[in-house]
């Protein structure tokens, strides 16, 4: 089964407070997890990704851990703020060809 | 253009009817990636091309979707005598190869099916 399993359904982060998305997979033959952003009424966006060669990518304030054991990855959005306010998606592929996403995460960060 | 456009933004259609959503992929891109975003399924993938062959179509829910790509660039999904279930936004995105990394998504078509 080809599926990505993405927790929490939503998420309230004070601003300037960590916000933690989990994803798990199932299938071993994945090997590129990319984090996408996605605003109302826009196409999703990537926001940062990572191969199962590493344990931990850190752009900015965006930062994914990746347990390959596990088969878990987690996105980590430090100091979060307003604007950062979307639905966040992990996905999973083989060979960087099509995504499996997961279900979302509405994010909301408060002022 | 500088991104992936998709036209129409909207359509509006009345079940039974046929539509054409079209994707114009970001230039020198030879990957595109059709997906679908509904409440009830979230986003899955549809069909990709690399130029103008389609390797998986594996995502195709009926066999009254199909698509096509024409000279490496422009893509039209089809759906044939639409149902209310087929009501969703349609998605495209586009990458420099397949297995090529970052796809860069389009805005999506919404598609309301009455």
């Amino acid at each position: 089964q080809q599926q990505v399993k993405q927790s929490p359904q939503s998420l309230i982060v004070q601003k300037g407070g960590i916000s933690i998305i989990n994803c798990a997979y199932e299938n071993t033959a994945f090997d590129y997890f990319p984090w996408y952003q996605q605003f109302p009424g826009k196409g999703p966006a990537l926001l940062i990704a990572i191969r199962p060669d590493v344990s931990e990518k850190k752009e900015g304030r965006f930062t994914i851990s990746f347990n390959k054991s596990a088969k878990q990855f987690s996105l980590h959005i430090m100091d979060s703020q307003p604007g950062d306010s979307a639905t966040y998606f992990c996905a999973a592929s083989r060979s960087a060809r099509q995504l499996t996403f997961g279900s979302g995460t509405q994010l909301t960060v408060l002022p | 253009g500088a991104g992936v456009s998709q036209s129409p933004s909207n359509k509006v259609t009345e079940k039974g009817k046929d539509v054409e959503l079209r994707c114009d992929p970001i230039s020198g891109h030879t990957a595109l990636y059709w997906y679908r975003q509904s409440l009830g399924q979230g986003l899955e993938f549809l069909i990709y091309f690399q130029g103008n062959s389609a390797p998986d179509k594996s995502g195709l829910p009926s066999d009254r979707f199909s698509a096509e790509r024409t000279g490496g660039s422009v893509s039209t999904l089809t759906i044939q005598r639409t149902q209310q279930e087929d009501s969703a936004v349609y998605l495209c995105a586009s990458s420099f190869l397949a297995g090529g990394g970052q796809q860069y998504f389009g805005p999506g078509t919404r598609l309301t099916v009455t």
